[in-house]
């Protein structure tokens, strides 16, 4: 099945500071990825669409110099947290299209970077 | 605008038969889909339905009526390895297929 891989699994960073997460799809080309948001018991919340080869998608609310999204390659999206401050602390979880005839409307999920700012 | 309802939690017995609804308003509906979460977790896709009708997948099975805004996941002979939260997600007509989720129901399965 197609899988999908995120990388870093866990970051701690200092307040300021800028953190970039990868994400990979691994054995499929994916041309449109999403990147999430995910509060504690809380629900998923989309925070863009990152296309391949042009800019990303970004929901009203998310501020697009503060989360930046770049999405290089066909099997690699990244999203940067630009001068991370604490409330930028959370799960961040990657979405790829999946890339089988019939099942276009399936996401197949990162394992997700759970970021905390101290 | 558009919004996902699905019960906050549900507690049922290992064996037992649980029904999560899922109520939605959202303009440019094409389908939807129910993704499993533990905690910590990624979301892993369960089932989707576009049309009318149960979708059946082992002891999971997903239910469409598009003329009431409501689909439902039925978990049968429940597991302690269910407990999970389990998201609705509406899929919008639009050329990305984007997702919008439900607030999850969190499923505790007890012996």
């Amino acid at each position: 099945g197609a899988v999908v891989s995120q990388h870093p699994s866990r970051v701690i960073c200092k307040s300021g500071t800028s953190v970039k997460i990868e994400c990979r799809s691994l054995d499929f080309q994916a041309t449109t990825m999403f990147w999430y948001r995910q509060f504690p018991k809380k629900s998923l919340m989309l925070m863009a669409t990152s296309n391949e080869g042009s800019k990303a998608t970004y929901e009203q609310g998310v501020e697009k110099d503060k989360f930046l999204i770049n999405h290089a390659s066909l099997t690699l999206s990244t999203l940067t947290v630009t001068s991370a401050h604490p409330e930028d602390s959370s799960f961040y979880i990657c979405s790829a299209r999946s890339p089988l005839a019939g099942e276009s409307d399936t996401q197949y999920f990162g394992p997700g970077t759970r970021l905390t700012v101290l | 605008g558009q919004s996902l309802e699905q019960p906050s939690e549900v507690t049922a017995v290992e064996g037992a038969i649980v029904q999560i609804n899922c109520t939605y308003q959202t303009s440019g509906f094409y389908g939807l889909s129910w993704y499993q979460q533990h905690d910590g977790g990624a979301p892993t896709f369960l089932s989707y339905n576009a049309l009318d009708g149960l979708e059946e997948t082992g002891r999971f099975s997903s239910f469409l009526s598009r003329s009431d805004s409501y689909g439902y996941l039925l978990l049968q002979e429940l597991q302690m390895k269910d407990s999970a939260s389990y998201f609705c997600a509406v899929i919008t007509a639009d050329s990305w297929g984007k997702f919008q989720f439900g607030a999850g129901t969190q499923v505790v399965v007890t012996p």
